[in-house]
């Protein structure tokens, strides 16, 4: 147990839907990201949120929206996937947004796009 | 931008061998190198690190070396184990760009009994 945890586990929806992933941290930290994990390829980094600012946003297309209400619950709103999109997301946590911090990852979201 | 590899993609060794992970990277700049491990159905966790000032670390049956001339870096495991298994991933990141770490592809080991 990590002390982030990622809500559902498992999710198939179609293109047209909508959908948001949730992920909530016990571990004080102050830094929350998401990351894609396809397989074959490497963890592609997606959002970071520092103090419940976005401080980086990586060429994510729109139809990703990331909310971060306070500094232990962070969302990623899903609408009009495409079924590329269907990959393994990942949510972490850092104590400080600094590049020496241990991240601290959920389980991750299975999502399926058909 | 940073760039990593990672090889082998897959390595399948007996319980008790020595398993070498190996990565390089593109950037002279990164400095910070951690190595993580995830385990079927989890996250990834991280296991070891190691900063440019240093050229080796070692944690038990886990060391990393890092050779900053070649760029490049490896995790060595020592008397594997089965629940060794897993997928190991390294990473890289420099300056000050926050949190942002450069994964390698990752490498699927399978310690078999």
């Amino acid at each position: 147990e990590t002390g982030v945890t990622q809500t559902p586990r498992h999710l198939v929806m179609g293109m047209t839907n909508k959908k948001s992933l949730k992920c909530e941290q016990h571990l004080g930290h102050n830094a929350m990201y998401w990351y894609k994990q396809s397989a074959k390829k490497p963890l592609e980094l997606m959002f970071v949120y520092s103090l419940e600012e976005r401080v980086e946003n990586n060429s994510v297309p729109s139809r990703f929206s990331p909310e971060c209400p306070n500094s232990s619950h962070l969302f990623l709103h899903l609408h009009t996937l495409q079924p590329e999109d269907s990959a393994l997301y990942l949510c972490a946590s850092t104590k400080y947004p600094v590049r020496w911090d241990t991240q601290y990852f959920g389980p991750g979201t299975r999502l399926t796009v058909l | 931008g940073e760039n990593v590899e990672q090889h082998p993609s897959t390595l399948s060794v007996q319980e008790g061998d020595s398993a070498v992970i190996k990565c390089t990277y593109s950037d002279s700049a990164s400095n910070y190198f951690p190595w993580y491990k995830q385990e079927l159905g989890k996250g990834p966790q991280l296991i070891i690190d190691i900063r440019s000032n240093v050229g080796e670390k070692k944690d038990q049956r886990i060391a990393v070396t890092l050779n900053k001339t070649a760029k490049h870096f490896s995790l060595h495991i020592t008397e594997t184990q089965p629940e060794d298994s897993a997928v190991y991933f390294c990473a890289a990141s420099k300056g000050n760009q926050g949190g942002k770490l450069i994964f390698g592809q990752g490498t699927e080991l399978s310690v078999k009994p």
